[in-house]
């Protein structure tokens, strides 16, 4: 079946713009994730989705981060008045139930100029 | 906090060598340990876990045994191949959301 799907593959954008990064986790997989690569800070968790239950973003590094999950599928991670720091690749994975394995998309790498 | 220290590399192999990578962590309570593998140009793909003390993961010939008295989850393959040659991450992951807490990863190159 499909997988963890992530759009764009890759966006360029200058410092001080808006971007909007999309998700689409495997179908019924109820729990989402969205993770962060970056070369001075590896993999950290930003925020974390489980059905209809409030989010945990307790990762989200500023107020410029914000996501949302409509209808218990599709995300959007938004990132508000972009800085150079925020050039990283953003990781999206999805799980059957939190326990359960995390399936990754491939990610959008993201660059600030 | 939780957190994953993992040797730190690049790794560089012959092919058919022994291989180790050596990861600890700190962590409250009882976490699950995994090995995933992002081989060049692709996505992070889960290798191995291990959900509780003593148990062993493996996958591909690799093994790593989640070890509580020593709070470690080294990685192990008897035999490595070119095909191996990637960046391997240890991470842990507990409480209610089971977020994934990694390591920083370690480059493996294995040369024919």
């Amino acid at each position: 079946g499909a997988g963890v799907s992530q759009s764009p593959s890759n966006k360029v954008t200058e410092k001080g713009k808006d971007v909007e990064l999309r998700c689409d986790p495997i179908s019924g997989h109820t729990a989402l994730y969205w993770y962060r690569q970056s070369l001075g800070q590896g993999l950290e968790f930003l925020i974390y989705f489980q059905g209809n239950s409030a989010p945990d973003k307790s990762g989200l590094p500023s107020d410029r981060f914000s996501a949302e999950r409509t209808g218990g599928s599709v995300s959007t991670l938004t990132i508000q008045r972009t800085q150079q720091e925020d050039s990283a690749v953003y990781l999206c994975a999805s799980s059957s139930q939190p326990i359960n394995e995390q399936y990754f998309g491939p990610g959008t790498r993201l660059t600030v100029t | 906090g939780d957190s994953v220290t993992q040797m730190e590399g690049p790794v560089t192999l012959s092919e058919e060598a022994f291989l180790t990578i050596n990861c600890t962590y700190t962590a409250t309570g009882y976490p699950s340990l995994f090995w995933y593998v992002q081989y060049p140009g692709e996505g992070l793909q889960l290798l191995l876990k291990a959900t509780k003390a003593d148990d062993k993961g493996s996958n591909k010939g690799f093994e790593a045994t989640y070890r509580k008295e020593t709070t470690s989850f080294h990685l192990e393959k008897g035999s490595v191949q070119v095909s191996d040659s990637a960046v391997y991450f240890c991470a842990l992951s507990g409480g209610a959301t089971n977020k994934l807490i990694f390591g920083t990863g370690t480059l493996l190159a294995v040369q024919p």
